[in-house]
């Protein structure tokens, strides 16, 4: 099993619509979560950070769920400004940082 | 100003030689991580180092040798350059191992 794992996509959605991505980790020593966006030929950017307890920011909502060992993220009417790739990060355990393969958003006029 | 700062933006070799690629943070951050991102873009790290100690130090070729001279610089350096060698290296900071990272906008080396 890989340490991170993420559907690769891409998930094509209309503009407006809500999507959710999954990410699964093995290492239950894991401490901290993170979603990144990435454009392309571009820097990884933090879109934010995951927290127990779910937290949301605008549009965006991330969940933790420890005994199934995955987190998720949920984009609310999307724009086409969202379009890109979604990095989970999980880091901790072991002094690991493992990012995900990543998922890619194209969101349709 | 720009917080992760790598040079140079392009470097296009030949195989067989040495190279550098440089990056420094003014952020304050005491961990600095170098990563490798392939044809295929998963991203994955080499390097980590923590007020200029090493890390993290995942299987990567001898051939790659990370100095840090102080804490906010982490330079890569890379010998005998192989074809396989060609990918995105970005480098990044963060106020500790387990948090937020922020990324340099990356060297694109390529290997002819």
């Amino acid at each position: 099993r890989k340490e991170v794992e993420q559907d690769p996509g891409p998930f094509n959605v209309p503009e407006g619509a809500t999507v959710a991505f999954n990410c699964t980790y093995s290492n239950s020593a894991s401490q901290s979560f993170f979603w990144y966006r990435q454009d392309c030929r571009k820097e990884p950017k933090l879109l934010m950070s995951v927290y127990s307890s779910g937290n949301e920011d605008g549009r965006f909502t991330a969940q933790l769920n420890r005994a199934s060992q995955y987190i998720s993220l949920l984009i609310r009417d999307s724009k086409l400004s969202d379009s890109a790739t979604y990095l989970c990060v999980v880091s901790g355990g072991y002094q690991k940082v493992t990012f995900g393969t990543g998922t890619k958003l194209q969101v349709i006029p | 100003d720009t917080a992760v700062s790598q040079t140079p933006k392009y470097l296009v070799t030949q195989m067989g030689n040495d190279k550098s690629i440089k990056c420094e943070q003014n952020l304050g951050h005491d961990t600095m991580y170098w990563y490798k991102q392939d044809s295929k873009k998963f991203l994955k790290i080499m390097f980590s180092y923590n007020n200029k100690e090493l890390i993290i130090n995942e299987t990567v070729p001898n051939r790659f040798s990370p100095k840090s001279p102080d804490k906010a610089h982490l330079n890569l350096h890379i010998n005998s350059l192989e074809l396989g060698d060609s990918a995105v290296y970005f480098c990044a900071s963060s106020d500790g191992l387990n948090q937020p990272q922020h990324f340099g906008d990356g060297t694109r080396l390529s290997i002819l």
